[in-house]
């Protein structure tokens, strides 16, 4: 089955203590990035991938790290985590290459609280 | 910077009450108008991809039509499974051959029976 798998899908940290939350697709999609969901304020992009080792930054990327050493998989890493990353987290993926990305597949869902 | 404004905020609808959602964009190089259904809890379901004016796509009971500043959701007799969150998303051309995804907020359908 064509998916986007992300772990965990919850997580309770404390603030400070590094943590990584996995994304991986088994499509073949060179594009792939990450998204934060919060009340009142929607989807936001943290950092976007066009392909391995292309890595950009979406509109909040403060206190967050990717990486993409194969196509398949991008992490998203918080290495100082703070009351203010608890959200609910959303990676992506999409064809892409010389055509811009279409049809984006959206994995399930990471929700983080920080205490 | 590119702005995604949808609304209603919420709409609720009898069960085969048609309507439509708007989303109304501002963005520099379009390079396509996605249309998503979120459930709680869940990653947005893709829906439509319109890249230009005047494009329309269908499935079921879901249209969606695109200007060249906005797009709209029209839902056709509607039934309670289409309950959910519909999130518009404008994709622009940033340069060095990347691409920005930005979402608006969304419009909350609620269909009673």
């Amino acid at each position: 089955e064509a998916q986007v798998t992300q772990n965990p899908r919850y997580l309770i940290t404390v603030t400070g203590k590094k943590l990584t939350v996995t994304c991986s697709q088994n499509m073949n999609h060179e594009y792939m990035s990450w998204y934060r969901q919060d009340p009142g304020l929607g989807l936001r992009q943290i950092y976007y991938s066009m392909n391995v080792e292309v890595t950009d930054k979406g509109d909040v990327p403060e206190g967050y790290k990717v990486s993409r050493k194969e196509k398949r998989n991008f992490p998203l890493i918080l290495e100082s985590p703070s009351p203010n990353q608890t959200s609910l987290y959303f990676c992506a993926s999409s064809l892409g290459g010389v055509r811009p990305p279409t049809g984006y597949t959206f994995g399930s869902g990471t929700r983080l609280t920080v205490v | 910077e590119d702005q995604v404004t949808q609304s209603p905020e919420a709409l609720r609808l009898q069960e085969g009450e048609s309507s439509s959602l708007n989303c109304s964009y501002t963005v520099s190089g379009l390079r396509g108008l996605f249309w998503y259904r979120q459930d709680p809890g869940k990653g947005p379901e893709f829906l439509f991809t319109l890249y230009s004016a005047g494009e329309e796509k269908e499935k079921e009971r879901l249209k969606a039509t695109l200007t060249k500043k906005e797009s709209f959701l029209h839902i056709t007799a509607p039934k309670p499974e289409d309950s959910a969150t519909y999130l518009c998303a404008v994709q622009a051309y940033s340069g060095a051959g990347s691409y920005q995804l930005t979402f608006g907020k969304g419009t909350k359908l609620s269909v009673i029976p």
